[in-house]
C-alpha cells in the first residue's frame, strides 16, 4: 500500500499568516495516463470532508484562493497565504492513483 | 446541487449484519464512480470501497474483504454497502463520496455503532 505521511500533525498559526503542510507518498503517484492524483482535504470541527484540491494544484469551485496545492512525484504541499478564523480544522491529502485509496494522518490547524 | 445522503447507520451487536444506503440527486449517477469512506470517531479517514460507474468494477480495503459488499442500483440513483460479520472495529461514521481518483463530494456521514 501507498503510504501518505503528513507533517506536521499539529500546526498553530496566528490569523493572517502562512501556514504549509506537507504530504509525502511511498510511491510516485503519476497515474499511467499521465495525472497525478493528489487530492487535498478540509474537515472542519463536526462537519464532512470537503476536497479543497485535486490532481495536485487545481482549487476546486468555491474554494478561496488563499488555497494552493503544489508538488510533484511523491512530495506534495498544501499552503495557506494567509489563514482565517475559518480555516480550524484537519486537512488531508489523499492518493487516488493506487489501490487501495489511503489518506495521510492528517494536520490539525488551529489558531494560536 | 450536488447531494449525496447516507443511511443506515445505528447499533449493531458484533457478528451482526447492517447495510447502508446512499441517495445521490444533483447530478447524472450513471456517469459516476462512487466510493465508501469512514472515520472512527476522532480518528482520521479510512478508505473502505468504490465501485464504477456501471457496478462491473468493485474495489476493497483488506480490512473489509470479503465482509463488505459495495452495489449501485443506477436506476434509483442509490449506492449501498452490505456489511456482514461486524466487529467492533468498524464503529465509525461511513461517508459516500462521489469519483474514485478525488472524491469531490461527501455526504453527511452515518454513524453505526458496532458494541453488544
Amino acid at each position: 500500500d501507498v503510504v501518505m505521511t503528513q507533517s506536521p500533525l499539529s500546526l498553530p498559526v496566528t490569523l493572517g499568516q502562512p501556514a504549509t503542510i506537507s504530504c509525502r507518498s511511498s510511491q510516485s503517484l503519476v497515474h499511467s495516463d499521465g495525472n497525478t492524483y493528489l487530492n487535498w482535504f478540509q474537515q472542519r470541527p463536526g462537519q464532512s470532508p470537503r476536497r479543497l484540491i485535486y490532481q495536485v494544484s487545481k482549487r476546486d469551485s468555491g474554494v478561496p484562493d488563499r488555497f494552493g496545492g503544489s508538488g510533484s512525484g511523491t512530495d506534495f504541499t498544501l499552503k495557506i497565504s494567509r489563514v482565517e478564523a475559518e480555516d480550524v480544522g484537519v486537512y488531508y491529502c489523499m492518493q487516488g492513483t493506487h489501490w487501495p485509496r489511503t489518506f495521510g494522518q492528517g494536520t490539525k490547524v488551529e489558531i494560536k | 446541487e450536488v447531494q449525496l445522503l447516507e443511511s443506515g447507520g445505528g447499533l449493531v451487536q458484533p457478528g451482526g449484519s447492517l447495510t447502508l444506503s446512499c441517495g445521490v440527486s444533483g447530478f447524472t449517477f450513471t456517469s459516476h464512480s462512487m466510493t465508501w469512506v469512514r472515520q472512527a470517531p476522532g480518528k482520521g479517514l479510512e478508505w473502505v470501497s468504490s465501485i464504477s460507474e456501471s457496478g462491473v468494477n468493485t474495489y476493497y480495503a483488506d480490512s473489509v474483504k470479503g465482509r463488505f459488499t459495495i452495489s449501485r442500483d443506477n436506476s434509483r440513483n442509490t449506492l449501498y454497502l452490505q456489511m456482514n460479520s461486524l466487529r467492533a472495529e468498524d464503529t465509525a461514521f461511513y461517508y459516500c463520496a462521489r469519483g474514485i481518483y478525488g472524491l469531490a463530494y461527501w455526504g453527511q456521514g452515518t454513524l453505526v455503532t458496532v458494541s453488544s
